[in-house]
């Protein structure tokens, strides 16, 4: 079974570019989260959609940072402008709803901001 | 107090040996409990869930202590391939809401 795909799997671009992250869950899982992880914070949720529908978006940094779920299938997290605090590596993870439901990981983009 | 809470190591062991994992949370109104494996540059990866009467799956048991609001594991005859970072993830409060990892557990075997 194909598990979270996410792309790209780097990115390194220069301050003030736009950046789009993409992910498609799980076929079947209809919670999607969007998670940045550093050194120093660790694993932060950023927002999460259940049925394509954003939930909680408070950890969502700054009005820089915007994500959309358009269908079941895809979702995208973008950057705009980028800043060199923002690099770090950006995990999706899907999951079914429901109690005792563990996530599933993308293989995360490691995104560099220069 | 931090929502989950574990000690971030490292924790330095020989092939071998046993080692436990301590986690603590802060709602008590939590009800699902994961450990997860995370390798350097990787992605976080289910290692087990933690039911209320304890688990176990080969060589690893883990324990839920409703009352104290702790979490274990216990990883026997270590291997190499073990050393890895070790979270404890728990759910925000009852129901369906969003999991919170902790930080994560340093572990190195050594042969």
């Amino acid at each position: 079974d194909a598990g979270v795909i996410q792309s790209p799997r780097h990115e390194v671009t220069e301050m003030g570019q736009e950046v789009t992250l993409r992910c498609k869950p799980i076929s079947g899982h209809n919670s999607l989260f969007w998670y940045r992880q550093t050194m120093m914070r660790g694993l932060e949720l950023l927002i999460y959609f259940n049925n394509n529908v954003p939930i909680d978006d408070s950890g969502m940094p700054e009005d820089r940072f915007s994500a959309k779920m358009p269908n079941a299938s895809f979702s995208t997290l973008k950057i705009q402008p980028s800043e060199p605090r923002d690099s770090a590596v950006y995990f999706c993870a899907s999951t079914r709803t429901g109690l005792n439901q563990p996530q599933h990981f993308g293989d995360g983009t490691r995104l560099s901001i220069l | 107090r931090k929502e989950v809470e574990q000690d971030p190591g490292p924790f330095n062991v020989p092939e071998g040996a046993t080692v436990a994992f301590n986690c603590t949370y802060s709602n008590s109104a939590s009800q699902s409990f994961f450990w997860y494996r995370q390798d350097c540059r990787k992605e976080p990866k289910l290692l087990m869930s933690v039911y209320s009467s304890g688990n176990e799956d080969g060589r690893f048991t883990a324990q839920l202590n409703r009352a104290s609001q702790y979490i274990s594991l216990l990883i026997r005859d270590s291997k190499l391939s073990d050393s890895a970072t070790y979270l404890c993830v728990v759910n925000r409060g009852s129901g369906n809401t969003p999991l919170v990892f902790g930080k994560g557990t340093r572990l190195s075997v050594i042969a």
